[in-house]
């Protein structure tokens, strides 16, 4: 079965910090994998994908995520973080055999500290 | 170009009682599909519809349902509510090309606050 795994129920950080939220991934075939954030009592924003090419992906906000096929991972990062970066993060893959559909990790939340 | 939106943004319903949640996707997009957030089970996959047919379905009861209309506005539909129902309930649309299609990021409402008493 597909899955997603996201180690880490919080990450802290100093602001100006890097940051790295954790995703792994179990898929068949060639996966297509996502980063969202969500702040509170909104809906879910759209930060980067990967689909294939290049393992480092650059998404919105200064965001990147690294792809790693033999480790399955799908970490994503932030070079200096900032206190308005604090919110729930989401990896995601897609469903193989489901068209559009989207399976999630837990969620990590991130707590920037100034 | 708008976003995703989706009305009404909080409800609060009895149990027993039916709710009908609706969701406009982006213009162009054909793709919708409808997602239910809680903190015990996080974001469980309901269905999806394209070009107005159910083409994916979660592993939901048959209470839980949903359409598509020909401009591509989807509503769901939750009959005899349960308590549990309780939730965000998540709207998202996406070109939706095909299985294979590299445009295949979703873009997702606010969401509907549904609380069952």
């Amino acid at each position: 079965a597909q899955s997603v795994a996201q180690p880490e129920d919080q990450v802290n950080v100093a602001e100006g910090n890097p940051l790295t939220v954790k995703c792994t991934y179990s898929v068949s075939g060639n996966p297509y994998l996502f980063w969202y954030v969500q702040y509170p009592n909104r809906g879910l924003q759209f930060l980067l994908k990967y689909i294939t090419g290049d393992n480092l992906v650059k998404g919105s906000y200064g965001f990147e995520a690294e792809f790693n096929k033999s480790q399955t991972s799908f970490h994503l990062k932030k070079p200096s973080a900032l206190v308005s970066d604090s919110a729930l993060y989401f990896c995601a893959v897609r469903d193989p055999g489901g068209y559009n559909k989207l399976i999630f990790g837990a969620g990590t939340r991130l707590a920037v500290h100034p | 170009k708008a976003g995703v939106t989706q009305t009404p943004r909080y409800l609060i319903k009895t149990r027993g009682q039916q709710v009908t949640l609706s969701c406009s996707p982006i213009s162009g997009h054909r793709s919708v599909s409808w997602y239910q957030q809680t903190p015990g089970q996080g974001l469980q996959f309901l269905f999806e519809y394209f070009s107005e047919t159910q083409r994916n379905k979660g592993n939901f009861p048959g209470r839980f349902s949903g359409r598509q209309f020909s401009n591509s506005r989807s509503e769901m539909n939750v009959s005899t509510l349960e308590l549990g129902d309780s939730a965000l309930y998540l709207c998202a649309s996406s070109l939706g090309r095909g299985q294979g299609s590299r445009d295949t990021e979703a873009f997702f409402g606010q969401g509907t606050r549904l609380t069952v008493v």
